[in-house]
Order: C-alpha cells, then sequence, then structure tokens
C-alpha cells in the first residue's frame, strides 16, 4: 500500500514554543491530506482537511492560530502547533488522499507523539 | 444519529477464535468501505478496502459489505496474539470525506 511518513514520531518541548510535524506522502500526490488528534484510548478527531495551495479547512473548535498548517506541495503537509502548553499534549495523526488512480482509499501516518512540558 | 455506528468493545476472545467485528451506517451514499488496524501509539494501517458490495478475503481477513442493510463486517479467523489492536472502520461517499467508527478494541488471550 502507499506509504505516508510523519516526523518527527515523538517530540518533547517547553511550554510556550512551538512545534512542527510533518506529513509527507512518499509514493503518491496528495491534493488533500488531513490532520486528526488521538487521547489515549479514545477515536480519531479530526481536526482539519489540508488542501494543497489553498487554506486548510478547521473543524468547529480547532483553533486555526493555534493549529497552523501549510500544505505547500503535493506530497508534503505541516502541522505547526504555536505556543504549546501541557494541554496540547497529545498524539497527532495524518493522512493523506491520493489525487489520481483514486480508488477512495485513504492512507494515514505513523502518528506524532507530542509532549509539553 | 451517527454517520457511522461500531461497537467500541472491548472484546476479548482465545487464540484461535473466528473474530467479528461490525459497522452499521446510516448514508445510502457511501461506497468505500476500509477497515483499518491501529496499534497503540501507532497511526491507522490499512487492512482492508472494498467498493460497493460483496466480500474481500486476504489471508486470514475477510471483508463484508451489505449494502441494503448498511451493515459491514470484518471476519478474522485463526486469531492470534498479535492480532490483539484497536480495529476502526471507514467509509466514503467517493470524494476526500471520510466517516470513521470509534473503533472496536480486540485482544485475543494466548
Amino acid at each position: 500500500g502507499a506509504v505516508v511518513s510523519q516526523h518527527p514520531s515523538w517530540v518533547i518541548c517547553k511550554s510556550g514554543t512551538s512545534v512542527k510535524i510533518e506529513c509527507r506522502s512518499l509514493d503518491f500526490q496528495a491534493t488533500t491530506m488531513f490532520w486528526y488528534r488521538q487521547f489515549p484510548k479514545q477515536s480519531l478527531m479530526l481536526m482539519a482537511t489540508s488542501n494543497e495551495g489553498s487554506k486548510a479547512t478547521y473543524e468547529q473548535g480547532v483553533e486555526k492560530d493555534k493549529f497552523l498548517i501549510n500544505h505547500a506541495s503535493l506530497t508534503l503537509s505541516t502541522l505547526t502547533v504555536t505556543s504549546a502548553h501541557p494541554e496540547d499534549s497529545s498524539f497527532y495523526i495524518c493522512s493523506a488522499f491520493p489525487s489520481s488512480g483514486n480508488t477512495g482509499e485513504l492512507f494515514f501516518g505513523e502518528g506524532s507523539r507530542l509532549t509539553v512540558l | 444519529q451517527k454517520e457511522v455506528e461500531q461497537d467500541p468493545g472491548p472484546l476479548s476472545v482465545p487464540e484461535g477464535a473466528i473474530v467479528s467485528l461490525n459497522c452499521t451506517y446510516s448514508n445510502s451514499a457511501f461506497q468505500y468501505f476500509m477497515w483499518y488496524r491501529q496499534y497503540s501509539r501507532k497511526g491507522p494501517e490499512l487492512l482492508m478496502y472494498t467498493y460497493s458490495s460483496g466480500n474481500k478475503e486476504d489471508g486470514r481477513f475477510t471483508a463484508q459489505v451489505d449494502k441494503s442493510s448498511k451493515y459491514i463486517s470484518l471476519f478474522i479467523r485463526d486469531s492470534q496474539p498479535s492480532d490483539s489492536a484497536t480495529y476502526l472502520c471507514a467509509m466514503s461517499g467517493g470524494g476526500n470525506q471520510f466517516y470513521f467508527g470509534t473503533g472496536t478494541s480486540l485482544t485475543v488471550i494466548p
């Protein structure tokens, strides 16, 4: 299957700093990528839909100034958690939807665990 | 009513058992159906993908879609401890909107 790579897989930062997480589709192009947040033993919570070349669409309750999303190319989307606080500690996962030859499948990254001290 | 309903479990079975995981949905426009396996602290891994109705088999895994009943299933034969994970169903109507179940936690006991 298609591969989506997320980096870093885990990161620890101090409160008040910003952290950037990358999501790359390695063997396909993705016009659309998604960012999720997941708390322990809970299901995926969609944060935003990232579209190449345009602004991301954020779900209700997600602060766009807090969680900056950039999708500058067909293979890369980034999520930047700005001025991170301990309550932002979570597991962040991206997924990518192939632009062509699309059979309707959605592929996920390995996830990034953020701990804010 | 949620678009997709999935029993969260937890489900606990002995090794070698047949496991049945299910999701129901309400939107008749859904045509693409997926099952993901998610291990703890990992991203979901696409396990099975089915378009429209019917069955699909891959090794010990069988996915079934019954569009008339709006019901999908994942069967795991000869379950192994390594199958212990959370299983998520997902579906879409073909666009870039996907709908997920809440996931079923499965434990296979040696």
